[in-house]
């Protein structure tokens, strides 16, 4: 049964540019939630997709923006890239029945 | 104030020894209570989930609740240094979806 996966593992971008972050879901699950770790502080909840909608958000601007595809994976785009985004984005699955999420190993941007 | 305190730490305690970690969290419609472990440079891993006031027992690991303290914690008996980690603790809201409020985690090394 495979887990949740990220891709890329890492990735280096320059102020400026834009980014997309890719999350394929634990099989079985539905809801899939993205958070963004900074260095030294716990996950910060960016939103959660269900039923290809964005159903929840936390707060974060515009620039991040994301997308449910009908198999369930996710997308998490970022533009205008600001040196403070850097940090590891992490992808957590769940069933929008159940309390659990499981996280993926996460994808490691790095803004210079 | 925030949402979810966790003491930074590190708690250092030695191998075999009980380790004890809190959280507080400021919100009383908070439902559901998750630890997670964070080794360095990995994503974060559920260890245990609590519902209901009172203690739950898994292995090494008991996880309190007490909602009228707003107070959850966990505690690791037989500490191991492979136990040596950041512990995240999460609440979720009722209502909230699937949404988790993480607290900046506590760092624990266990020292042989």
């Amino acid at each position: 049964d495979a887990g949740v996966t990220q891709s890329p593992t890492h990735l280096i971008k320059t102020r400026g540019q834009q980014v997309t972050l890719r999350c394929s879901p634990k099989s079985g699950h539905d809801t899939v939630s993205w958070y963004q770790q900074a260095l030294g502080q716990g996950p910060q909840f960016i939103f959660q997709y269900y039923e290809e909608e964005e159903r929840q958000r936390g707060n974060f601007p515009d620039r991040f923006s994301g997308h449910q595809f009908p198999n369930y994976s996710s997308e998490l785009n970022v533009n205008a890239l600001l040196l403070g985004d850097s940090a590891l984005y992490l992808c957590a699955s769940s069933l929008t029945s159940g309390e659990t999420q499981y996280f993926g190993p996460g994808t490691r941007l790095l803004v210079l | 104030q925030k949402e979810v305190e966790q003491n930074s730490g590190p708690l250092s305690v030695p191998e075999g020894a009980i380790a004890s970690l809190n959280c507080t969290y400021s919100d009383r419609v908070s439902q559901s209570f998750f630890w997670y472990r964070q080794y360095s440079g990995k994503s974060p891993e559920l260890i245990m989930s609590i519902y209901s006031n009172g203690d739950k027992e898994d292995g090494r690991f008991t996880a309190q609740l007490n909602k009228a303290s707003q107070y959850v914690s966990l505690l690791i008996r037989d500490s191991q240094p492979s136990d040596s980690a950041t512990y995240l603790c999460a609440v979720k809201k009722s209502g909230g979806y699937n949404k988790l409020i993480f607290g900046a985690g506590t760092r624990l090394a266990v020292h042989p």
